[in-house]
């Protein structure tokens, strides 16, 4: 089974505090993938990976930035946490898109509260 | 980003119901894909739609991507408590990078 797992299901932080999530997939993916997840807004894109340390912006990477240095480890990275920034996110990976039977698979989460 | 339209945003019904919930999206897409995400976890793939006009099942669900390739729908017939939680349903577009464009969400409550 893939599994995408990720280093804290709950975190509490302060205004301007820098944020690390980690995530992890063990499924030799080369896509990696970083959402938000807000009630009533489904989930947006931050930013994804699609190889070693090359990265893409999503539909909403103000705020954050991310690293890919290994292949299996995609870092999502609040250099200044704000309120807004209170939100569920998830990690998720898939193989290359290549016309087959691909799909994304997301770890648990992180529910991250900024005060 | 573009986004898609999913509806109804919430449900409300008795056990044992037929459930039904729909995307809509001004563009196309080759794959349609519907998730559904328990209370505090993350989303866990049910159905994929790989080709216009498709129709799958999966024991009690049924989804169907419609042959505009705008559009899809997801069935859940004879509804149990279990079957509570967010419904979402995404599109991509084909590129190697599998970027999925995700709808708001169908909150699925289910009354014994």
């Amino acid at each position: 089974d893939v599994k995408v797992t990720q280093s804290s299901r709950y975190l509490v932080k302060r205004t301007g505090e820098k944020v690390f999530l980690e995530c992890v997939q063990d499924m030799d993916h080369e896509n990696m993938f970083w959402y938000r997840q807000d009630p009533g807004l489904g989930l947006r894109l931050i930013y994804f990976s699609y190889d070693v340390k090359m990265k893409e912006k999503g539909d909403i990477p103000e705020g954050y930035s991310v690293s890919r240095e290994k292949k299996e480890r995609f870092s999502l990275i609040l250099e200044s946490a704000s309120t807004n920034q209170t939100s569920m996110y998830l990690c998720a990976s898939s193989p290359l898109w290549g016309g087959g039977r691909e799909t994304q698979y997301f770890g648990p989460g992180t529910r991250l509260l900024v005060l | 980003g573009q986004q898609l339209n999913q509806s109804p945003q919430s449900m409300f019904i008795q056990e044992g119901e037929d459930v039904s919930m729909n995307c809509t999206s001004s563009s196309i897409f080759n794959t349609w894909l519907w998730y559904k995400q328990d209370p505090g976890e993350g989303p866990v793939l049910l159905i994929a739609l790989y080709k216009a006009g498709e129709l799958t099942s999966n024991g009690r669900l049924t989804a169907q991507f419609g042959i505009t390739r705008k559009d899809s729908f997801l069935n859940i017939s004879a509804s149990i408590p279990s079957d509570v939680g967010i419904y979402f349903c995404a599109g991509q577009l084909g590129t190697s990078y599998g970027k999925l464009t995700f709808g708001q969400g169908t909150i699925l409550t289910v009354h014994p």
